[in-house]
């Protein structure tokens, strides 16, 4: 089975400064994907950011990067230059590489408040 | 092009009704997945559709719950004789349908019972 942990309930950063969220996870898989979802008020749950496992490469979408450390099934999220729109929940999710149907598997998510 | 839809957006019902909610997943995408979460909590896999078919069902808490898909688009999830621990945010995704692929989600359905 598949687990993921989010340590942390909830953080606060000042407009513009830098955020790290942490996220760990268990598995027996060697391939998966990992990702990042945001979930602000409206409840939509919106992607982030993804990383393959097999890549090294540590994922960037503009102001989010990931720093994801395979050997210690550790996947922290940056966000840089935050924004009060940054202001939501954020999930880490896993999912299985192989086979269809593959079931996201999320932590408890991390509450995160910009605040201006 | 359009993202993912769910109707209603918020539904109350007494306990012991019926009740459906509607995902309208993103055109073109194969997969659709239905997850359930209760307040301040993460997601939990109710049931997966390829197609019109329901490979997993594993989800599903009870005999109470069923879902359908027609045509490879629109999928209901209907809830029989609600209870108060019921109550949560449904969420409805899709994908493209091959491994790996992002899963996008609606915008949710919060269903109380009262």
């Amino acid at each position: 089975a598949q687990t993921v942990t989010q340590s942390q309930p909830e953080m606060s950063v000042q407009e513009a400064e830098t955020v790290t969220l942490s996220c760990t996870y268990d598995t027996s898989e060697s391939n998966y994907y990992l990702f990042w979802y945001k979930q602000p008020p409206s409840r939509q749950m919106i992607l982030v950011i993804r990383q393959e496992a097999y890549k090294q490469q540590n994922a960037t979408e503009n102001r989010f990067s990931v720093n994801f450390q395979k050997a210690a099934k550790s996947f922290s999220l940056k966000i840089s230059d935050s924004q009060l729109g940054d202001t939501a929940m954020y999930f880490c999710a896993f999912m299985k590489h192989w086979g269809f149907g593959n079931v996201l598997h999320c932590g408890s998510g991390t509450q995160v408040i910009v605040l201006p | 092009g359009a993202g993912v839809s769910q109707s209603p957006s918020n539904k109350v019902t007494e306990k012991g009704k019926d009740v459906e909610l509607r995902c309208d997943p993103i055109s073109g995408h194969t997969a659709l997945y239905w997850y359930r979460q209760s307040l301040g909590q993460g997601l939990e896999f109710l049931i997966y559709f390829q197609g019109n078919s329901a490979p997993d069902k594993s989800g599903l808490p009870s005999d109470r719950f069923s879902a359908e898909r027609t045509g490879g688009s629109v999928s209901t999830l209907t809830i029989q004789r609600t209870q108060q621990e019921d109550s949560a945010v449904y969420l409805c995704a899709s994908s493209p349908g091959s491994p790996g692929d992002t899963q996008y989600f609606g915008p949710g359905t919060r269903l109380t019972v009262l």
